[in-house]
């Protein structure tokens, strides 16, 4: 099993619809959470954190997190075609070290 | 505030060769992590630095080896090099061990 999984996508939404990116992971003691943001050809970038269980709300953005199901999801509300990008998962383990899961290839339709 | 700089942002080498990458981390940032991103594995965690100690390592052979100086600037250095080499490497710099990661833009390794 891998520490931290995504579906590879690609997924597609239409513009102005609601895209739901999903990460599981398998350190249970995990107690830190991310999503980047990964444009072709660029560097990865930082876009939610999230500590607690619950909604964390950022704009459009909004990251829930459920540690009990080792679950960890990203909503994009109003999609725009400039949020087709890869988006990745990050998990900060016991040890402290991030791990990655492999992206989600998100495309925005307009 | 810069951000986090690798240099340099593109190399080609040749099979057998060794090179050095440099990460200078955001001013006031102890902690650098390295990783490798291929289209087929992904975001690959190679190792961190914390305070010019080696705090942790991912599961790579022990070609891949790094540093980091006083200055908390980091050098990543991959000897006897092979075409399954040929990566991004990406480092990511943290204030302490418990907050966000930022990348840098990376560099861009050929093996030829």
């Amino acid at each position: 099993q891998k520490e931290v999984e995504q579906n590879s996508g690609p997924l597609s939404v239409p513009e102005g619809a609601i895209a739901s990116l999903n990460c599981t992971y398998s350190d249970r003691v995990s107690q830190s959470f991310f999503w980047y943001r990964q444009y072709s050809g660029k560097s990865p970038e930082l876009i939610m954190s999230i500590y607690s269980n619950g909604d964390k709300e950022d704009g459009r953005f909004t990251a829930q997190l459920n540690k009990a199901s080792q679950y960890v999801s990203l909503l994009i509300r109003d999609s725009q075609p400039s949020d087709s990008a890869t988006y990745l998962c990050a998990v900060k383990g016991n040890n402290n070290d991030m791990r990655f899961g492999a992206g989600t290839r998100l495309t925005v339709k307009p | 505030k810069a951000g986090v700089t690798q240099t340099p942002r593109y190399l080609i080498k040749t099979r057998g060769q060794q090179v050095t990458l440099s990460c200078s981390p955001i001013s006031g940032h102890r902690s650098v992590s390295w990783y490798q991103q291929t289209p087929g594995q992904g975001l690959q965690f190679l190792f961190e630095y914390f305070s010019e100690t080696q705090r942790n390592k991912g599961n790579f052979p022990g070609r891949f080896s790094g540093r980091q100086f006083s200055n908390s600037r980091s050098e990543m250095n991959v000897s006897t090099l092979e075409l399954g080499d040929s990566a991004l490497y990406l480092c990511a710099s943290r204030d302490s061990m418990n907050t966000e990661a930022f990348f840098g833009q990376g560099t861009r390794l050929t093996v030829v």
